[in-house]
C-alpha cells in the first residue's frame, strides 16, 4: 500500500526562524511530489517536483526531492505569522492510472 | 479569472440519505479531482474526472461516483450515507494535460454533516 508520511506532525517557532518540513514516501510507480499550504480553508498549490536534486524556490519557500532516498523537502526562511498553516505532501503514483496519496500534514505555528 | 466553486457550503443528511455536490472549475480548466478529508484519514482522493470520463479513482467504495458535464463541471455523488462519510469534501480544477496540468486549484469545499 502506498505510504506518505511527514515529519514532525506540528512545530512551533518564532517569526523569523528558519523551518525544514520532512516528507517521506513509499509508493509503486512514483510520478511526482506535490506540497499545498492549507489554511483555514482549502489547500492552495506550492510545488509539484519529479526530479532529483532539483529545487524549486518561491519566494522564501523552496524545496527538493530526493529520489533515490525517497523523501522531499520544504525549507521556508524568515518566517512569519502568515505562513502558520498546514503543509501537506502528497505523491502521485502509478501508470495511466495514477493514484494520489496525502500525508497527514505538519500543522506548523508562527509566533510573533 | 473566477476560481473554483462548490455548492452548497454545507449541508446536514441523515444516515441513509444521498445527497449530491456540485463543483465548477476554473474557465478553461478540464480535470476536476474529488477529496475526501476527515480530521482522522486526513486529504483521500476519491476520483478525477477529464473532459467527461473518469480518469482515475482513489479507493473508495461504489457509494461513491461522479460525473462530469460537457461544461467542466462535476458533480459527485454519495449513496446511503453513513455516519463516517461526514467530511470536507473538496473539488480541485486543473488544466488535466500538458505542461503544469498537475498544478490544481481548489475550491471552498462543501461541508457534509451525517446525523
Amino acid at each position: 500500500e502506498d505510504k506518505v508520511v511527514q515529519s514532525p506532525l506540528s512545530l512551533v517557532v518564532h517569526e523569523g526562524d528558519t523551518v525544514t518540513l520532512n516528507c517521506s514516501y513509499e509508493v509503486t510507480n512514483f510520478r511526482s511530489l506535490l506540497w499545498y499550504k492549507q489554511e483555514k480553508k482549502a489547500p492552495t498549490f506550492l510545488f509539484m517536483l519529479t526530479s532529483s536534486g532539483i529545487e524549486k524556490k518561491s519566494g522564501r519557500l523552496s524545496s527538493i526531492l530526493d529520489k533515490k532516498e525517497l523523501f522531499s523537502i520544504l525549507n521556508i526562511t524568515a518566517t512569519q505569522t502568515g505562513d502558520s498553516a498546514v503543509y501537506l505532501c502528497a505523491v502521485r503514483s502509478g501508470g495511466s492510472n495514477y493514484k494520489l496519496t496525502f500525508g497527514k500534514g505538519t500543522l506548523l505555528t508562527v509566533n510573533p | 479569472k473566477a476560481g473554483v466553486t462548490q455548492t452548497p457550503r454545507y449541508l446536514i443528511k441523515t444516515r441513509g440519505q444521498q445527497v449530491t455536490l456540485s463543483c465548477s472549475p476554473i474557465s478553461g480548466h478540464r480535470s476536476v479531482s474529488w477529496y475526501q478529508q476527515t480530521p482522522g484519514q486526513g486529504l483521500q482522493f476519491l476520483f478525477e474526472y477529464f473532459s467527461e470520463t473518469q480518469r482515475n479513482k482513489g479507493n473508495f467504495p461504489g457509494r461513491f461516483s461522479g460525473r462530469q458535464f460537457s461544461n467542466s463541471r462535476s458533480e459527485m455523488n454519495v449513496s446511503t450515507l453513513e455516519l463516517g462519510d461526514s467530511a470536507l469534501y473538496l473539488c480541485a480544477s486543473s488544466v488535466g494535460q500538458g505542461a503544469g496540468s498537475w498544478e490544481q486549484y481548489f475550491g471552498p469545499g462543501t461541508r457534509l454533516t451525517v446525523t
